[in-house]
């Protein structure tokens, strides 16, 4: 069964503009949730996780139990936010299960 | 460049084959984790192991094996190979056995079955 759901494919958007990745998930026990980075060229790499609370590079997640989400967003994109960005969950201890992924690109 | 080494980079072979991917996790880290990606069924996660022993299966084929050795790198062998087992095999580590650890990834092998 899907565990983590990343409805959009592809994600095109104007420098300046806001940029929201949907991510939503199914777990029924207390989920960790990450957003991970893979940009051009380069590993995938952790962005942020929702235990930390935390804004990188100008990205925030908002953990919502009653929605079943994960949304990650920024106010103002920028073209070097331009990458492929998987949600992640943590079912248990052991493996991490990844979305399908969201390939964002951002336009001068 | 994250420390985690995987060879070879690429690999091209023919249906019917067996291939060895190999891992090398950052140096301290116990646990290796296994993951496909591919086109249609975005990163899948394979296998956990940590400190030598299975932690955890994903949707692994029983054509794929993987082990860990007592100096903590892994292989993935892959056998009878199909066409639909071109992808990127990536692996990742993590310090200890708990994957919602952060998992630093390696560069990918690109397997292409012809």
């Amino acid at each position: 069964a899907q565990r983590v759901t990343q409805p959009e494919k592809l994600l095109s958007v104007f420098k300046g503009a806001p940029v929201e990745l949907k991510c939503n998930y199914s777990y029924s026990g207390s989920p960790e949730l990450f957003w991970y980075v893979q940009y051009s060229r380069q590993r995938l790499q952790l962005l942020l996780r929702h235990i930390s609370r935390e804004s990188i590079k100008g990205f925030t997640a908002d953990l919502n139990k009653g929605e079943t989400s994960f949304h990650l967003k920024k106010p103002f994109a920028q073209e070097e936010d331009s990458a492929m960005y998987y949600c992640a969950l943590s079912e248990n201890d052991y493996k991490l299960s990844f979305g399908a992924g969201t390939t964002v690109t951002v336009r001068a | 460049d994250s420390g985690v080494t995987q060879t070879p980079k690429h690999l091209i072979t023919a249906t019917g084959q067996r291939v060895t991917l190999r891992c090398s996790p950052r140096s301290g880290d116990l646990s290796v984790y296994w993951y496909q990606q591919s086109l249609d069924q975005g990163l899948q996660f394979l296998i956990h192991y940590y400190n030598g022993e299975e932690r955890a299966k994903g949707n692994i084929l029983e054509r794929f094996s993987a082990q860990q050795f007592p100096d903590l790198h892994s292989e993935l062998n892959l056998s009878s190979l199909e066409l639909g087992d071109s992808a990127l095999y990536f692996c990742a580590s993590s310090v200890d056995g708990v994957a919602k650890n952060i998992q630093y990834f390696g560069a990918g092998t690109r397997l292409s079955v012809l």
